[in-house]
């Protein structure tokens, strides 16, 4: 089965470093990953997602995600940290079901807090 | 980009009674929407999956006779949470699958969810 696994519930950063939130995967076949930002009593927004092709993702807000296929992993970064960054962040793979259905699972989620 | 709405996006109600949540994609079609359950601090837990014209297919251990779905359209899935009991409060999200190109590229937006409160 699909899985992913976020192995921090926290990551606290200073404004204006680079931050990393990691997440690692576990598919078999062609991995569809994605990251999701969740804002407090809000729904998801997608962030970036890789299908196929560069390794490098660029996504909304400055975000980036580089696709590992030797370490399974797909990392969040971002260059320069902003405080307005501070929110939970989700990685997701997406599982295909057969006859064209699909869920995506999600990790636990990581919580993003940026110290001004 | 996309935009997918939910109506109400708080709710407060008596035990015993249903409540019914909207979920809509307002520029895009969806023939499949999703229906999450985040509890606390918690990722969410995929429910079930509504595509317009057949029934939903839940995962194993929710109740489909407790939360109905209905996909009457391409822009539009309802989820009703029957005789709701205080255990049902939770924060409920939607997600529409949008489809574009040949390729067949697709992105799940969600919805920015629903707060129940049942009393």
């Amino acid at each position: 089965a699909q899985s992913v696994a976020q192995p921090e519930d926290q990551v606290n950063v200073a404004e204006g470093n680079p931050l990393t939130v990691k997440c690692t995967y576990s598919v078999s076949g062609n991995p569809y990953l994605f990251w999701y930002v969740q804002y407090p009593n809000r729904g998801l927004q997608f962030l970036l997602k890789y299908i196929t092709g560069d390794n490098l993702v660029k996504g909304s807000y400055g975000f980036e995600a580089e696709f590992n296929k030797s370490q399974t992993s797909f990392h969040l970064k971002k260059p320069s940290a902003l405080v307005s960054d501070s929110a939970l962040y989700f990685c997701a793979v997406r599982d295909l079901l057969g006859s064209g259905t699909y869920k995506y699972i999600f990790g636990t989620g990581t919580r993003l807090k940026v110290l001004a | 980009g996309a935009v997918v709405s939910q109506h109400p996006s708080w709710v407060i109600c008596k035990s015993g009674t249903s409540v019914k949540i909207e979920c809509r994609s307002l520029d895009f079609q969806a023939t499949t929407m999703f229906w999450y359950r985040q509890f606390p601090k918690q990722s969410l837990m995929l429910m079930a999956t509504s595509n317009e014209g057949s029934k939903a297919t839940y995962e194993q251990g929710v109740e489909k006779d407790k939360f109905l779905i209905n996909h009457a359209s391409l822009t539009l899935s309802t989820l009703t949470v029957t005789s709701a009991h205080p255990e049902d409060s939770s924060f409920y999200i939607c997600s529409a699958r949008r489809t574009r190109g040949l390729a067949g590229q697709e992105t799940q937006y969600f919805g920015p969810g629903t707060r129940l409160l049942v009393l």
